[in-house]
């Protein structure tokens, strides 16, 4: 079984500051791993994914997230924030090359962005 | 190309009644999946259509059940609500079974009282 945790329920942080998300999965084969993005009252937006290859990869609006083995994590970053990057952000993984058996997601962190 | 759309966007329901959700999914794609999100929680994953026939399946009573149409839109069933049920529930589409293409839907949330 796969599971993920998101160390952090609630992240504030103020505008132009750097922050990280903190996510760390547990599965004994390989896996995908993604964050998503969730606006108030909306649906779940692709930010990113690792199927394989490079370890480090963005997305557009400035996000980066790192996966590392050894430490089993996938934690997003981004160097300076803005207001507009309010919202709930999900890491999910997953073990399996197709849908069957869905994407295990975590609880969630909240990134609160202060003016 | 249109997008995900979900119907109706919200409900309320009485315990131990029945509901049925539905999805059309983007254009283009022929696989939909089914999400329950609590609140507070992340989503967990209900089920997959493909081809119209249930290709997988998380850990959900046999209460939850779907259906997947010709034109690759969706219903989701849920029988004998209980409370536990109240949750934003999100349909994703995807070109083929594979999940790292998803299009979520903006969700249905289901107040059950």
């Amino acid at each position: 079984a796969q599971s993920v945790t998101q160390l952090d329920s609630q992240v504030p942080v103020f505008e132009e500051a750097p922050v990280e998300l903190r996510c760390n999965y547990s599965s004994s084969v390989s896996v995908y791993l993604f964050w998503y993005v969730q606006y108030p009252n909306q649906g779940l937006q692709l930010l990113l994914k690792y199927l394989s290859g490079s370890t480090l990869v963005e997305s557009i609006n400035g996000f980066e997230a790192e996966f590392n083995k050894s430490q089993t994590s996938f934690h997003l970053r981004k160097p300076s924030v803005h207001i507009s990057d309010t919202a709930e952000y999900f890491c999910a993984v997953s073990h399996s090359g197709g849908g069957a058996d869905g994407l295990t997601f975590g609880k969630g962190t909240h990134l609160i962005i202060q003016p | 190309e249109t997008g995900v759309t979900q119907s109706p966007t919200h409900l309320i329901k009485t315990r131990g009644q029945q509901v049925t959700l539905r999805c059309s999914s983007q254009s283009g794609h022929n696989t939909v999946s089914w999400y329950q999100q609590a609140l507070g929680q992340g989503p967990q994953f209900i089920f997959q259509y493909y081809r119209e026939e249930e290709n997988g399946r998380g850990n959900f009573p046999p209460r939850f059940s779907g259906l997947q149409f010709p034109n690759y839109s969706s219903e989701l069933n849920v029988n004998a609500l209980e409370l536990d049920d109240s949750a934003l529930y999100l349909c994703a589409s995807s070109r083929d079974t594979r999940w790292y293409g998803y299009t979520f839907g903006s969700g249905t949330r289901l107040t059950v009282v």
